[in-house]
């Protein structure tokens, strides 16, 4: 079965370390690739997406992810957190034919700390 | 860019009543929107995939008696949830997207309470 992993529940960093944060995922196929932010209360805003073509994708907020297909990662990065970055991120993948939905991993909190 | 509105942002029921959400593409068309449930620090599950003028595709599991989704414009539509009760409080989000290859674009949620 289609799954996305999120392997950290809860990670917390200080403001001006790096991130990052680890996706894996499973799929017959290399998939449409996602992450999402999801401040309290909020919907998600999507940070970047991997469809095809160079492996690392940047993204908005200074956010990067490298994709990995030896490893089905989709790891997602940042060389120096800031305060407002405190947040829930969200995995996501679907297929590139077919079948078009998402499939979401369980989330990793983000705390910074001061 | 594309923006997603949802209406009521918060909205609490009586138990029994019936509650109805409104999900907006602002500035696209969407072909396809998608309607989604959160429970308190979980993930997103998808309850149903909607498409214009058509009938929605619920996930297994998923009442469609009980939500009810209407899709009648490119830009609008609607969760019903009927006879609500207390196990259907949740954080509801929904999505819109311009045909299959295009990202999605969610709305802000609308934070379900039903005593």
């Amino acid at each position: 079965a289609q799954s996305v992993t999120q392997p950290d529940i809860h990670i917390t960093v200080s403001e001006g370390a790096s991130l990052e944060l680890r996706c894996n995922y499973s799929y017959g196929a290399t998939p449409y690739l996602f992450w999402y932010v999801q401040s309290p209360g909020q919907g998600l805003q999507l940070l970047l997406k991997y469809f095809s073509g160079d492996t690392l994708v940047q993204g908005i907020k200074g956010f990067e992810a490298e994709f990995k297909r030896s490893q089905s990662s989709f790891n997602l990065r940042k060389p120096s957190v800031h305060w407002s970055d405190a947040a829930e991120y969200f995995c996501a993948a679907r297929t590139n034919f077919g079948n078009e939905k998402l499939t979401f991993g369980t989330g990793t909190r983000l705390t910074i700390i001061p | 860019g594309a923006v997603v509105s949802q209406h009521p942002s918060r909205v609490i029921c009586k138990s029994g009543t019936s509650v109805k959400i409104e999900c907006r593409s602002l500035d696209f068309q969407a072909t396809t929107m998608f309607w989604y449930r959160q429970f308190p620090k979980k993930s997103l599950m998808l309850m149903a995939t909607s498409n214009e003028g058509s009938k929605a595709t619920y996930e297994q599991g998923v009442e469609k008696d009980k939500f009810l989704i209407n899709h009648a414009s490119l830009t609008l539509s609607t969760l019903t949830v009927t006879s609500a009760h207390p196990e259907d409080s949740s954080f509801y989000i929904c999505s819109a997207r311009v045909g299959w290859e295009n990202e999605q674009f969610f709305g802000p949620g609308t934070r379900l309470t039903v005593l």
